[in-house]
């Protein structure tokens, strides 16, 4: 597609279950970033990736949370044993090497 | 670890006129990088402008400029003519250049709302 494409929009899921979040970053595009952004706060960084490795994963918050990125295109940010302290939006970036950074819309996650 | 603050958390404006959004931002890095993003309804950030700290010259996009002191560590956006449509929520954002991991450290946000 023509930008980065983030599925679910909104996830609304109950205290304890796992969760998905996909990232289809834009074609060609070999850095992929993840964000959380809670309520009236900006993004915060969760985890980087160059290719189908985590280059900096120093953002995420504990071993909850993990994502993949297993063919260099697609990522997947899963959740595991959701808290209600999870809930927040969770935005995809990806960028070329000229640096600049296209984010998707976001997936809004309501923990319950 | 750099931070970034923006300390007026709402602005708003009359249409057409100009409105100065402040940023500052807090390193001990010399090469980086500042930037503006906005965030609308539709929850995708968009870059509005982007300057890398070794230049002295402020960007300029359209009618979006900004003021860069780096001895203050300060980074301003000026809006000039406002339009409806620029109503959003407005992020101040800094990034290290260091070839390393390039993620961007954001401020809280500012909401700006252009009354017709």
């Amino acid at each position: 597609g023509a930008g980065v494409s983030q599925t679910p929009s909104n996830k609304v899921t109950e205290k304890g279950k796992y969760v998905e979040l996909r990232c289809d970053p834009i074609s060609g595009h070999t850095a992929l970033y993840w964000y959380r952004q809670s309520l009236g706060q900006g993004p915060e960084f969760l985890i980087y990736f160059q290719g189908t490795g985590a280059a900096d994963d120093s953002g995420l918050p504990n071993d909850r949370f993990f994502a993949v990125r297993p063919e260099g295109s697609v990522s997947t940010l899963k959740i595991q044993r959701t808290e209600r302290g999870d809930s927040a939006v969770y935005l995809c970036a990806s960028s070329s090497i000229t640096g600049e950074l296209f984010f998707g819309e976001g997936s809004r996650l309501t923990v319950l | 670890a750099q931070t970034v603050t923006q300390s007026q958390p709402e602005m708003s404006v009359q249409e057409a006129e100009t409105v100065t959004l402040s940023c500052t931002y807090d390193t001990s890095e010399s090469n980086y990088y500042l930037f503006w993003y906005k965030q609308p309804p539709s929850r995708q950030m968009i870059l509005v402008i982007r300057q890398e700290a070794y230049k002295q010259q402020n960007a300029t996009e359209n009618r979006f400029s900004v003021n860069f002191q780096k001895a203050a560590k300060s980074f301003s956006l000026k809006i000039s003519d406002s339009q409806l449509g620029d109503t959003a929520m407005y992020f101040c954002a800094f990034m290290k250049s260091d070839g390393g991991s390039e993620k961007l450290v954001f401020g809280k946000g500012m909401k700006l709302t252009v009354n017709p």
